[in-house]
């Protein structure tokens, strides 16, 4: 099965700080890999599909890039409601989802 | 307006039986695939299966396989899975999610879409 480890694990960070976290894959998944945000208490949200695919109704504040086995969400502004969980999930094989990054308030 | 709603959790002796249901509406159930995802409290989202539209593939992750059966209903716009032989370990929100495919320079990328709010299902004696 294909894993995927993300990193930070959880950061702090400010309003208006540029964020970026990184998604490993253990084998190439060319660009089968999609973000999703999460808030407490709800389902999770689709942001960036295919890589860098930015879902509809999405503020453009976040981007995606990447392909094979490395890949970046990048929030260009954290603004207060950012603060949140963030998962990325590989496509390619099964559905597998990464540990997850906790984005806290500075 | 597109819906899904799980149904059927609760709470279980471990060892036991739970049928989690997922109704759905809003959208031509029957053309698209389904999946199901967990997430144990404190932890992260779990992926544990997959059925496409017309039941012809199934996928488990490999901590349910054996023991979690994925179906579904198109009469009756309704996503299955059966749960046996519970542990302690399987408590956490279990939600049902929409697959549908991007396409893009003739690859078609999966996504989830929309998802159900979640239902809790604890085990425990």
């Amino acid at each position: 099965d294909i894993q995927m480890t993300q990193s930070p694990s959880s950061l702090s960070a400010s309003v208006g700080d540029r964020v970026t976290i990184t998604c490993r894959a253990s084998q190439s998944i060319s660009r089968y890999l999609n973000w999703y945000q999460q808030k407490p208490g709800k389902a999770p949200k689709l942001l960036i599909y295919a890589a860098s695919s930015l879902q509809s109704g999405v503020p453009s504040r976040f981007s995606g890039s990447g392909s094979g086995t490395d890949f970046t969400l990048t929030i260009s502004s954290l603004q207060p409601e950012d603060f949140a969980s963030y998962y990325c999930q590989q496509t390619y094989g099964t559905r597998t989802f990464g540990q997850g990054t906790k984005v806290e308030i500075k | 307006e597109v819906q899904l709603v799980e149904s059927g959790g609760g709470l279980v002796q471990p060892g036991g039986s739970l049928r989690l249901s997922c109704t759905v509406s809003g959208f031509t159930f029957s053309s698209h695939s389904m999946n199901w995802v967990r997430q144990a409290p404190g932890k992260g989202l779990e992926w544990l299966s997959y059925v496409s539209s017309d039941s012809s593939t199934i996928l488990y992750a490999d901590s349910v396989k054996g023991r979690f059966t994925i179906s579904r209903d198109n009469a009756k716009n309704s996503l299955y899975l059966q749960m046996n032989s519970l542990r302690a370990e399987d408590t956490a929100v279990y939600y049902c999610a929409r697959d549908i495919l991007y396409y893009y320079d003739s690859s078609g990328y999966p996504l989830f879409d929309y998802w159900g709010q979640g239902t809790q299902v604890t085990v425990s004696s």
